[in-house]
């Protein structure tokens, strides 16, 4: 099965600066996409960003970016310019291809606070 | 475009008793997830549905854990007897069902809290 590690339990961004969240995984796939979700004390997951391993690219959204290298199974989230409403949990996931594979394996959450 | 509806959104039992959670996923979502969210943890898949069947189910507890999804729309997650280990929050999602491009999305999930 495959594993998904976020070490950093907490994390803290003064509000404006840029934080980095870590997460590594384990698979012996070739193709494969991993996934940041932010879930908010409301609870709801929230997709903030996906990637496709077999796109060399790293993917962006707005403030959101990742670092993926893909011979380290190594797979960061960048957030830049931190807002109040970015604090939450975060967690990176993980799925593999294939119609009959659609179940996401989760870390165990990074919580990221932001001071104003 | 309406969300993943879950209720209820808090519930308090004692254990033995039994609980059911209900779930509406988006409208023309093929695909349903339950998960299951301890306190502190990532989710974990509990059972997926393909329309009204369980495709994989190899995560729930079935001694005691049961789900329905009748017609292939609505579903029903139900524990019995609940157990002081089951307190978590349940998640329900919800996806096109489109393999490689589906994404999942969330409902706000049900805190059980078994007493």
């Amino acid at each position: 099965a495959q594993t998904v590690t976020q070490s950093q339990p907490e994390m803290s961004v003064q509000e404006a600066e840029t934080v980095t969240l870590s997460c590594t995984y384990d698979t012996s796939e070739s193709d494969y996409y991993l996934f940041w979700y932010k879930q908010p004390p409301s609870r709801q997951m929230i997709l903030v960003i996906r990637q496709e391993a077999y796109k060399q690219q790293n993917a962006t959204e707005n403030r959101f970016s990742v670092n993926f290298q893909k011979a380290a199974k190594s797979f960061s989230l960048k957030i830049s310019d931190s807002q109040l409403g970015d604090a939450a949990m975060y967690f990176c996931a993980y799925r593999s291809p294939g119609s009959g594979a659609n179940n996401l394996f989760f870390g165990t959450g990074t919580r990221l606070t932001v001071i104003p | 475009e309406a969300g993943v509806v879950q209720s209820p959104r808090y519930k308090i039992i004692e254990k033995k008793q039994p609980v059911a959670f209900w779930c509406n996923p988006i409208s023309g979502h093929n695909t349903l997830y339950w998960y299951r969210q301890n306190l502190g943890q990532g989710p974990e898949l509990l059972i997926r549905y393909e329309n009204e069947e369980a495709v994989d189910d190899s995560q729930l507890p079935k001694d005691r854990f049961s789900a329905e999804r009748l017609k292939g729309v609505d579903s029903t997650l139900k524990i019995q007897p609940a157990e002081l280990g089951d307190s978590a929050v349940y998640l329900c999602a919800s996806s096109p069902g489109i393999a490689g491009v589906s994404e999942q999305y969330f409902g706000p999930g049900t805190r059980l809290t078994v007493t």
